[in-house]
This record gives C-alpha cells, structure tokens and sequence, in this order.
C-alpha cells in the first residue's frame, strides 16, 4: 500500500543540527513533488519546504529559509530533511507528504494526498 | 507569507450543513485555483479532502464540497456527522510557488 514512513527526530540543543528520512512506498516515487510540513504542539499546520520530482525545483518558508535544506534519493526513495542552526520554535511533529503532481515551477502545489505518521523534533537545552 | 484567514471554530447538529470559509490574499487564493483542505482528528495526520478548489479525491464523501470567489475559499460540509467533528486546514499555492496554510478551524458536531 502507499506508504510514508518518516524518522530521525528526536530531542536536540538549540544551535546543533537534525536530518530527517522519509521513506516512500507503494508509489512511484520519482514522479512526485514532496512536503515537508510541520505541527507545534497544540498549533496549526505550517508548510515548510517542498522539492519537485527530480529535485531540480526546492522552495521554502521564509522561517527555514538558509537553515534547513530539502533533498531527495530517488534511488533509495527517500526523502530528507536537513535541519541546522536549530531553534526552540522548531519544536514541532514533523510530517512528510506526497503532492498530486511533480511540483516543478511550472505545475505546482495540487495538494497532499499521502502523509506519513510524523516524527517529532524538540529543540531544548 | 501570511497564513490564511480561517473561523477558529464552527459547530453544527447532525444533519446539517456547515461552512467553514479561507480568506487569503491576490497572492495566493485570489491568483489560482490551487485550493486545498484537509481534515485533521486529534492525534492523527491530516487527510486530503479537496484539492484544487472543488475536487473530492476518491473516498471522500460527496458531503464534502468546496468553492471559491476572490480571495475567499469555502468548505461546505452537509448532512452533518459525529465523524467529521475535526480540525479543518485549508492551503493555497502562492506567487512565490510556495504553499500557505489556514490557522485551523476547529469542528464541533453538537
């Protein structure tokens, strides 16, 4: 069944860094633009990175932006999710999720029809 | 970039119909159709309920509806069920290719 699996959160200092997998199943993975999208406790939903299906096309929010990087393995289909510089106000469930699309600059956001279970990341000291 | 303009909460009885609005900007609702709403029970992943402004993905019920005028997005819900008592987020493409989500409207089945 399509499947997304995501790990390597856990409890880091503040200024120190983070990787986080997300690896696809039951779907071509290649063909497909994904997300990284976030959840502070008891918050709302905050979109933070996305990269197009052959990762030519990566975009950000502004509140990541020059500190975490967005890549892909279609190899090995996984997604990642470098984190560093980290901060306190990065304390969030971390989800990974599929787009409808490639998401290139072309076709963009069709929405997010797979998430994974989410792996949370705490930022203290 | 602004998140979305949502009602922290609506409520409604079984059986009825509920409207849950998304207010953004001409940067974003406004200049595409690239609206999408998800339904988020605690303790879970958010689901997929619309996408593209007024398509149902398969296995969502027809109950669920969704529309746009200007900057404004709208989730109709009808035929009310305890089910659907959730956290509604909505999104939008931006100018910036970037993707903006809603504050969340809490849904209660009274």
């Amino acid at each position: 069944q399509v499947q997304l699996v995501e790990s390597g959160g856990g409890v880091v200092q503040p200024g120190r860094s983070l990787r986080l997998s997300c690896a696809a199943s039951g779907f071509t993975f290649s063909t497909y633009g994904m997300h990284w999208v976030r959840q502070a406790p008891g918050k709302g939903l905050e979109w933070v990175a996305v990269i197009s299906y052959d990762g030519s096309d990566k975009y950000q929010a502004d509140s990541v932006k020059g500190r975490f990087t967005i890549s892909r393995d279609n190899s090995k289909n996984t997604l990642y999710l470098q984190m560093n510089s980290l901060r306190a106000e990065d304390t969030a469930v971390y989800y990974c999720a599929k787009d409808r699309g490639i998401y290139d600059f072309w076709s963009g956001y069709k929405g997010m029809d797979v998430w994974g279970q989410g792996t949370t990341v705490t930022v203290s000291s | 970039q602004s998140a979305l303009t949502q009602p922290p909460s609506v409520s409604g009885s079984p059986g009825q119909s509920v409207t849950i609005s998304c207010t953004g900007t001409s940067s974003d609702v406004g200049s595409y159709d690239r609206v999408s709403w998800y339904q988020q029970p605690p303790g879970t992943a958010p689901k997929l309920m619309i996408y593209e402004v007024s398509n149902r993905p398969s296995g969502v019920p027809d109950r669920f509806s969704g529309s746009k005028s200007g900057n404004t997005a709208s989730l109709t819900i009808s035929g009310l069920q305890a089910e659907d008592e959730a956290v509604y987020y909505c999104s939008s493409y931006t100018s910036s290719n970037t993707v903006v989500f809603g504050g969340g409207t809490r849904l209660t089945v009274l």
